[in-house]
């Protein structure tokens, strides 16, 4: 079992729905990540959390820490939401004599928004 | 630079080939990460680097795969005879810190990726 799992796999809209892309993790954490990636690669953080909630124009992100999920929902989704979102957790490596922030991803939500 | 920045953004190569990825982080981010993006696969931790420290190196596959970083700066990911199975994005991502000491976790910012195709 993966340490990160997120659901669903694809998630298919239409323009104007409200999404929500759920993420559970069995480990202890540090924190939550939200993060975005487009077709071409390229991978932009949306959200850090480590307890309630945060709001980022049509984007919001919760973590519940005693039941170890987190969930991204995007309010009135638009075509341009169409991208990856992969939920990822720090968890503390070890390297050089000290600790260090160390992500674990899940395996992504595919999310298509059709106008 | 603005970003971090990752060359080239593609390669092919031959089967048995050696191939070497660079990695030129945002100035002033001590903390480096390499991680590898498969087909259909989640991303995959492969090596981080602190500054001048000693890296863990714990994800890296096999001991076809090797990474320094010069000066603290630029990283280069080397993957010698490469497989067909290596055929993937590497991404590298950087931070301010990586470290525990102040008790704060940093932002990664990620490169687009190199897209590595083995033939």
């Amino acid at each position: 079992k993966n340490e990160v799992e997120q659901s669903p796999q694809n998630l298919t809209a239409q323009e104007g729905e409200f999404i929500t892309i759920n993420c559970s993790y069995s480990v202890g954490i540090s924190a939550l990540h939200w993060l975005q990636q487009h077709p071409g690669g390229g991978i932009v953080s949306l959200f850090m959390l480590s307890s309630g909630k945060k709001k980022h124009g049509r984007l919001i992100a919760t973590i519940n820490i005693q039941e170890k999920h987190s969930s991204l929902h995007i309010t009135a989704s638009h075509p341009r939401d169409s991208a990856v979102y992969i939920c990822a957790v720090t968890t503390w490596g070890w390297a050089g004599g000290t600790s260090y922030g160390k992500l674990t991803f899940g395996q992504g939500t595919i999310l298509t928004v059709h106008p | 630079g603005a970003g971090v920045s990752q060359s080239p953004s593609n390669k092919v190569t031959e089967k048995g080939k050696d191939v070497e990825l660079r990695c030129d982080p945002i100035s002033g981010h001590t903390a480096l990460y390499w991680y590898r993006q498969s087909l259909g696969q989640g991303l995959e931790f492969l090596i981080y680097f602190q500054g001048n420290s000693a890296p863990d190196k714990s994800g890296l596959p096999s001991d076809r795969f090797s990474a320094e970083r010069t000066g603290g700066s630029v990283s280069t990911l080397t993957i010698q005879r490469t497989q067909q199975e290596d055929s993937a994005v590497y991404l590298c991502a950087s931070s301010l810190s990586g470290t525990s000491g102040s008790l704060r976790v940093d932002i990664q910012y990620f490169g687009a990726g190199t897209r590595l195709s083995v033939l």
